[in-house]
């Protein structure tokens, strides 16, 4: 069975400083794909990021990175030089391979909520 | 790219009375999901539907809820009759599906219906 872990409930930092969400993943499938949601307080669930589980090469995209380990099941998510706008709950989630059978389906975590102070 | 439209955008009702919400996917997406948010929670997958079959319903509480996407386009879930527990923003995604958009198959959500029930 699928399960997403985000231990981090909240996350308050002060404008321009780096924050890092921790995501941690259970899954027994071998082809599995991750992503990162942001959730702004209009409601609506916005993709970020994306990685398969082939791919563990970590990269940067404009302020966002992440750090996808294999070994410690861990896809954590960095936003740096963090802005007022960055202030959202950030989702993890999980989706098993196409030849599983839940292809498609998404097990989430329960979200961080990131706080950014001017 | 018109992105998934749902509505209402809220809604207040009366424990036991029933209420319906509405969702257009992006065009060409064959699969729609509809997702339970309860506060401080991630999203949670109540049906999955591939054109105008379902896919998975096995988190949709049945004696109360139902889903229907009749033309593969246009989806409706109904509650009926609503209990104070089913507060929650409801949320509708939509993905191309098996065979377009490759193996990632991400999903896009629209903004959600807020539900309260009294």
């Amino acid at each position: 069975a699928q399960k997403v872990t985000q231990a981090q409930t909240e996350i308050s930092v002060v404008e321009k400083e780096d924050v890092t969400l921790d995501c941690v993943y259970e899954t027994r499938d071998t082809t599995y794909y991750l992503f990162w949601y942001k959730q702004p307080p209009s409601g609506e669930l916005v993709f970020l990021i994306r990685r398969n589980s082939f791919d563990e090469q970590n990269e940067i995209s404009g302020r966002y990175s992440w750090n996808f380990q294999k070994s410690t099941s861990s896809f954590n998510f960095t936003i740096t030089a963090s802005q007022v706008v960055d202030s959202a709950v950030y989702f993890c989630a999980l989706s098993e391979g196409p030849l599983s059978g839940s292809w498609g389906k998404f097990q989430f975590g329960a979200g961080t909520q990131v706080v950014v102070t001017p | 790219e018109a992105g998934v439209a749902q509505s209402p955008r809220y809604k207040i009702i009366e424990k036991r009375q029933s209420v319906a919400f509405w969702c257009n996917p992006i065009s060409g997406h064959a699969t729609l999901y509809w997702y339970q948010q309860i506060l401080g929670q991630g999203p949670k997958l109540l049906i999955q539907f591939q054109n105008n079959g379902v896919v998975d319903d096995s988190q949709l509480p049945k004696d109360r809820f139902s889903a229907e996407r009749l033309k593969g386009v246009d989806s409706t879930l109904k509650i009926q009759p609503a209990k104070l527990e089913d507060s929650a923003v409801y949320l509708c995604a939509s993905s191309m599906g098996p065979g377009g958009g490759g193996s990632y198959n991400e999903q896009f959500f629209g903004p959600g219906t807020r539900l309260t029930v009294l």
